[in-house]
């Protein structure tokens, strides 16, 4: 079947800019996390969803960042006023469930903010 | 604050050989461990994982090995293979804790 899916695959936008990234995840998966990878680190926490509802967020870096998945399935990262320092592959994940169920990762989208 | 730690950035081995990737946690309270493969413009791929209540866990030419009291964990590929050139990251949790933490990845690459 399809794995997870992430639009879109390169950003570049300017600072300051509003972004959104998608993610679908793979059906049937109720669990949805987002990473962040900054160049030469591993993948970062920010947030996951146990259906509709984010039941974890606290890897946000601020109240610019946020994240929703309205009907339980794709989600959406929306980053505003976007600082240089955000830049980074934005990785979304799923799993069948939560705890200890393997996490399948999409490609990631490449945000650059010049 | 790193919890999860790979200190080696890079390793490079003959075809053939034995690949040992080493990992190190601060937190005591992780109890499972994983390994993540990541291959370019692709998303981390799971390999192997390990619970606290083992110390060794083998799926072919793949075995991790935990040793609680160092806090230290490796992943050890025999016979490397040029295909498993690639980034491996070490990832861990608190059971059934969904926030996973991992290293900066080691880059290994495999000779023919």
């Amino acid at each position: 079947g399809a794995g997870v899916s992430q639009t879109p695959s390169n950003k570049v936008t300017e600072k300051g800019k509003y972004v959104e990234l998608r993610c679908d995840p793979i059906s049937g998966h109720t669990a949805l996390y987002w990473y962040r990878q900054s160049l030469g680190q591993g993948p970062e926490f920010l947030i996951y969803f146990q259906g509709t509802g984010a039941a974890d967020d606290s890897g946000l870096p601020n109240d610019r960042f946020f994240a929703v998945r309205p009907e339980g399935s794709v989600s959406t990262l929306k980053i505003q006023r976007t600082e240089r320092g955000d830049s980074a592959v934005y990785l979304c994940a799923s799993s069948f469930g939560l705890g200890g169920d393997t996490q399948y990762f999409g490609p990631g989208t490449r945000l650059t903010v010049l | 604050d790193q919890q999860v730690k790979q200190n080696s950035p890079s390793l490079s081995v003959q075809e053939g050989r034995i690949s040992i990737l080493n990992c190190d946690y601060t937190n005591s309270m992780f109890d499972y461990f994983l390994w993540y493969k990541k291959y370019p413009a692709e998303g981390p791929t799971f390999l192997i994982s390990i619970s606290s209540i083992k110390d060794k866990n083998e799926d072919g030419r793949f075995t991790v090995f935990l040793n609680k009291s160092a806090k230290h964990l490796s992943l050890h590929i025999v016979p490397s293979q040029p295909g498993d050139s690639a980034v491996y990251f070490c990832a861990a949790r608190v059971y059934n804790n969904n926030d996973m933490r991992f290293g900066a990845g080691t880059r290994l690459t495999v000779k023919p």
